[in-house]
C-alpha cells in the first residue's frame, strides 16, 4: 500500500530565510504533485514532477524529484509572509494511474 | 478559465439522512476525482472515474456511492450519515491526454461543506 510521509509536519521560519520540505512515498510512482492550501480554501497545483531528476521553479518555491531514492523536496528561497500555508505532496502508483494519494501535509507559518 | 464547479458549497444534514454532492468537472477533462478532507487532515481519496467508468477506488465507505453521468458531471451520494462524515469534499478532475506533457495536472474545485448533525 502507497504511503507518503512528510517532513516536517509544521515549520515556522523567519521572512528571508530558505527552508526545504521533504515527501518521501514508499512504492513506485510514476507523477509527484506538490498543492498549496490556505485554510478552509481549495487545493491549489504548485508542480507536477514526472521523471526523475525533474527541477522545476516557480517564483520562491522549488521542485524536484529523485524517483531512486523515492523523494521530492520542495525549497523555499527568501520566504515571504504570503507563503504561509499548508503544502501537500501527492504521489499516485502506476498500478493505480488515478489514485492519488496525499501526504500529512506541512504546515508552513513565516514571521516578519 | 472554467474551474471544477462544486454544488452545494455548504449543507447541513442530520443522522442517518442521506445527502448528494454534485460536481462539474473542467471542459473536456475525462478524469474525475472524490476527495473528503477532515479539520486539520490531509484529502482522503474516495474514488476516481476515467471517461465516466470507474478507475480507482479509495476509502469510500459502503455508505457512499459514486457515479459519473453522460454529460461527465459527478455525484456522490451519501446515506445514513454519521458524524464522522462532516468534513470538507473535494472533486477535482484532469485530462489523462497531457499526461505525457504536463502530467496532467488535478484540478480541484472548491469544496463541499458538510456539516452531520
Amino acid at each position: 500500500e502507497l504511503k507518503v510521509e512528510q517532513n516536517p509536519l509544521f515549520l515556522s521560519m523567519q521572512e528571508g530565510k530558505n527552508y526545504t520540505i521533504y515527501c518521501n512515498y514508499s512504492t513506485t510512482s510514476d507523477r509527484l504533485y506538490w498543492y498549496r492550501q490556505d485554510p478552509g480554501k481549495s487545493l491549489e497545483s504548485l508542480f507536477v514532477l514526472l521523471s526523475n531528476g525533474a527541477v522545476k521553479q516557480e517564483g520562491r518555491l522549488m521542485a524536484s524529484l529523485d524517483t531512486k531514492a523515492r523523494l521530492s523536496t520542495l525549497h523555499i528561497t527568501a520566504a515571504v509572509h504570503d507563503l504561509s500555508a499548508t503544502y501537500f505532496c501527492a504521489v499516485n502508483t502506476v498500478t493505480s494511474y488515478d489514485k492519488v494519494i496525499f501526504g500529512p501535509g506541512t504546515s508552513l507559518s513565516v514571521i516578519p | 478559465a472554467a474551474g471544477v464547479i462544486q454544488s452545494p458549497r455548504h449543507l447541513i444534514k442530520e443522522k442517518r439522512e442521506t445527502a448528494t454532492l454534485k460536481c462539474y468537472p473542467i471542459p473536456r477533462h475525462d478524469t474525475v476525482y472524490w476527495y473528503q478532507q477532515g479539520p486539520g487532515q490531509d484529502p482522503q481519496f474516495l474514488i476516481s472515474f476515467y471517461e465516466k467508468m470507474q478507475s480507482d477506488k479509495g476509502s469510500i465507505p459502503d455508505r457512499f456511492s459514486a457515479q459519473q453521468f453522460s454529460d461527465y458531471h459527478s455525484e456522490l451520494n451519501m446515506s445514513s450519515l454519521e458524524l464522522g462524515d462532516s468534513a470538507l469534499y473535494f472533486c477535482a478532475s484532469s485530462l489523462a491526454a497531457d499526461s505525457h506533457t504536463s502530467g496532467n495536472t488535478i484540478y480541484f474545485g472548491e469544496g463541499s461543506w458538510l456539516t452531520v448533525v
